[in-house]
């Protein structure tokens, strides 16, 4: 079964508002990355933390990963209808990537 | 180059066919990754090789499952006397860790369907 937990599983958000889905790990991992899937695309890679509490901004995305590197969010604020998509965070277990459910994002305008 | 590429897009055959699939990874890239992605989930781990070598298989690779990456360039994905409950998206990734990134880069995933 999967290692990486993810909640919520599904975000239904009003165009503007901010959300914050969450990831948590059974293990202490070496780095955290986050993936975006658009429906029927494929996981594109975001963005990687490494160090322990490290926050990371792309635009309107925040990411932080915990203190004890077993924990890892992403914030979005004012989410816009290019949000849309589903938010996968995956963390390295023996030598490779294992993945959350992922959070499944809907916006209404 | 153009990201990772993968053939083909669809595929639909009867069970207890035999079906393959091919990867072309980036080509700077040494690792190369099977994921398998069902609806409502996450990717799932197949396998994967660094260059020509098969490092990995995943508990959940039945024998029926089995992959190669000659000459540690492209890869293929065979599956034997497919099942209904192969049905789902198979996606290749490749990657080139190194301490400044780990990101996979996947293609566009082969989806299965089998009936």
């Amino acid at each position: 079964g999967q290692q990486v937990m993810q909640i919520p599983q599904y975000q239904h958000v009003q165009e503007g508002e901010d959300f914050t889905t969450y990831c948590n790990s059974s293990t202490t991992l070496s780095n955290i990355q986050w993936y975006k899937q658009r429906p029927g695309g494929h996981p594109v890679f975001l963005i990687q933390l490494v160090k322990s509490g490290e926050v990371k901004k792309q635009k309107r995305l925040t990411f932080q990963f915990g203190e004890a590197k077993k924990n890892s969010s992403l914030h979005i604020t004012a989410t816009q209808t290019t949000d849309v998509g589903t938010y996968f965070c995956a963390g390295p277990i023996d030598y490779k990537l294992s993945f959350g459910a992922g959070t499944t994002v809907t916006v209404r305008a | 180059d153009t990201g990772v590429s993968q053939d083909p897009r669809h595929k639909i055959t009867k069970r207890g066919q035999n079906v393959t699939f091919r990867c072309d990874p980036i080509s700077e890239h040494n690792r190369l990754y099977w994921y398998r992605q069902t609806l409502g989930q996450g990717p799932e781990f197949l396998t994967y090789f660094q260059n020509e070598a098969q490092l990995e298989k995943s508990r959940l690779l039945s024998d029926r499952f089995s992959a190669e990456r000659p000459k540690g360039s492209f890869s293929t994905l065979e599956i034997q006397r497919t099942e209904q409950g192969d049905s789902a998206m198979y996606l290749c990734a490749s990657s080139f860790p190194d301490r400044r990134h780990y990101g996979y880069t996947f293609g566009s995933g082969t989806r299965l369907t089998v009936v």
